[in-house]
């Protein structure tokens, strides 16, 4: 356990469901960021955010929706996605953007069908 | 695109020192180089970083080289739970958020 803790740990929907992916660190860190990692590719940054705002957007597109509602708590809502969606989806925290090492969570297994 | 080059994969024996190349011949004044590893399903893992001088933490050594444009990072006696990827990072200039992620380097501790 990192001190970031990501559910579920693996998910399964259809390109028509809405599910959302959930974050939470109790680590006093002011940053959250959300990655994808797809099949052989690198990790690709997704959102940022820095005491509850939004601070990066990375060209996401916009059935990802990101949402921080307090600095412990991070979510990714996910509607009419497609299979090449599916990926390994990490949470990470950070003291403060950009400059610290970054603390990963276990990541949640997507897979859309 | 990656700003480092790792060879793709390395072995190592258990109990030897593990050492881990990496080139950012176009790194700039004022970039660091960071190294995570990712055991296979979990997230990655911070290990160290440094701008320009050795560093050392519990888990590694971080050699970087005078004119900068490499370092290696050093598992002093590597265990099996040390085989994951390893990433070597220069942080992006273009956004005070990005670290730019390259393939990393397999490496295999082996009995």
């Amino acid at each position: 356990e990192t001190g970031v803790t990501q559910t579920p740990r693996h998910l399964v929907m259809g390109m028509t469901n809405k599910k959302s992916l959930k974050c939470e660190q109790h680590l006093g860190h002011n940053a959250m960021y959300w990655y994808k990692q797809s099949a052989k590719k690198p990790l690709e940054l997704m959102f940022v955010y820095s005491l509850e705002e939004r601070v990066e957007n990375n060209s996401v597109p916009s059935r990802f929706s990101p949402e921080c509602p307090n600095s412990s708590h991070l979510f990714l809502h996910l509607h009419t996605l497609q299979p090449e969606d599916s990926a390994l989806y990490l949470c990470a925290s950070s003291h403060r953007v950009g400059w610290e090492g970054y603390t990963f969570g276990s990541g949640t297994r997507l897979t859309v069908v | 695109d990656a700003k480092t080059t790792q060879p793709p994969s390395m072995d190592c024996a258990e109990g030897r020192a593990a050492n881990l190349p990496c080139n950012h011949s176009t790194i700039s004044g004022n970039e660091y180089v960071y190294w995570y590893r990712q055991i296979h399903s979990q997230g990655p893992q911070y290990i160290i970083h440094g701008l320009k001088n050795n560093e050392t933490n519990e888990m590694a050594s971080l050699i970087i080289t005078e004119d900068r444009k490499s370092s290696t990072l050093i598992l002093p006696h590597a265990t099996l739970r040390d085989t994951a990827v390893y990433y070597c990072i220069v942080r992006s200039p273009d956004s005070n958020y990005q670290l730019i992620w390259g393939a990393g380097t397999k490496l295999i501790i082996k009995p």
